[in-house]
């Protein structure tokens, strides 16, 4: 099973920020098989990267998503007010599929 | 617009079974695998299991393979998870989700508490 680590844990910015969110792999992800979610309390995630890069239909282009391999990132270019919530990547590109613990993006 | 609508969820004894639903429309849903997902409270995602298209191909995580089973009904766009010998460690909100391996659109969950 491949384990995904998120880091950091807890991010504290203030909006008109960058974020930098990392997913670090216990082994290869198959061809960059890669998602990122977005959720906020009281809701069900939103996927807002697939592909480790291509960002899913409706999310704002200061959203962006890099990596191969072992390593990837999401990237919040500038942030909003409505950015802040947890973020999850998960990997399907080898059975089981899993996901991350999280990473909690928190006002400053 | 797609809409997941997951139903069944409630409070059970340990040992005890459930059938979860999940009701799709907005989209061709014979077009599309389909996943659950589990949240337990307070903490992260858990994939579950995915069906194909035509109900050919299932997976499951490990941790509920041969107590959990998957299915779905094209002609009622639902999909199902049967979920037996329900243990505490099950206590979770139950989604169901688009597609069969990134999640393209999620239900609003449906609560399972396991308790005596």
């Amino acid at each position: 099973e491949i384990v995904l680590t998120q880091s950091p844990g807890t991010l504290s910015l203030s909006p008109g920020e960058r974020a930098t969110l990392s997913c670090r792999a216990s082994q290869s992800v198959s061809s960059s098989y890669l998602a990122w979610y977005q959720q906020k309390p009281g809701q069900p995630p939103r996927l807002l990267i697939y592909g480790a890069s291509s960002r899913a239909t409706g999310i704002p282009d200061r959203f962006s998503g890099s990596g191969s391999g072992t390593d990837f990132t999401l990237i919040i270019s500038r942030l909003e007010p409505e950015d802040f919530a947890v973020y999850y990547c998960q990997q399907y590109g080898s059975s089981p599929y899993t996901f991350g613990q999280g990473t909690k993006l928190e006002i400053k | 617009q797609v809409q997941l609508v997951e139903s069944g969820g409630g409070l059970v004894k340990p040992g005890g079974s459930l059938r979860l639903s999940c009701a799709a429309s907005g989209f061709t849903f014979s077009d599309y695998y389909m996943s659950w997902i589990r949240q337990a409270p307070g903490k992260g995602l858990e994939w579950l299991s995915y069906i194909s298209s035509s109900t050919v191909y299932t997976n499951y995580a490990d941790s509920v393979k041969g107590r959990f089973t998957i299915s779905r009904d094209n002609a009622k766009n639902s999909v199902y998870l049967q979920i037996n010998s329900l243990r505490a460690e099950d206590t979770a909100v139950y989604y169901c989700a688009r597609g069969g391996n990134y999640l393209l659109s999620w239900g609003q969950g449906t609560l399972v508490t396991v308790s005596s």
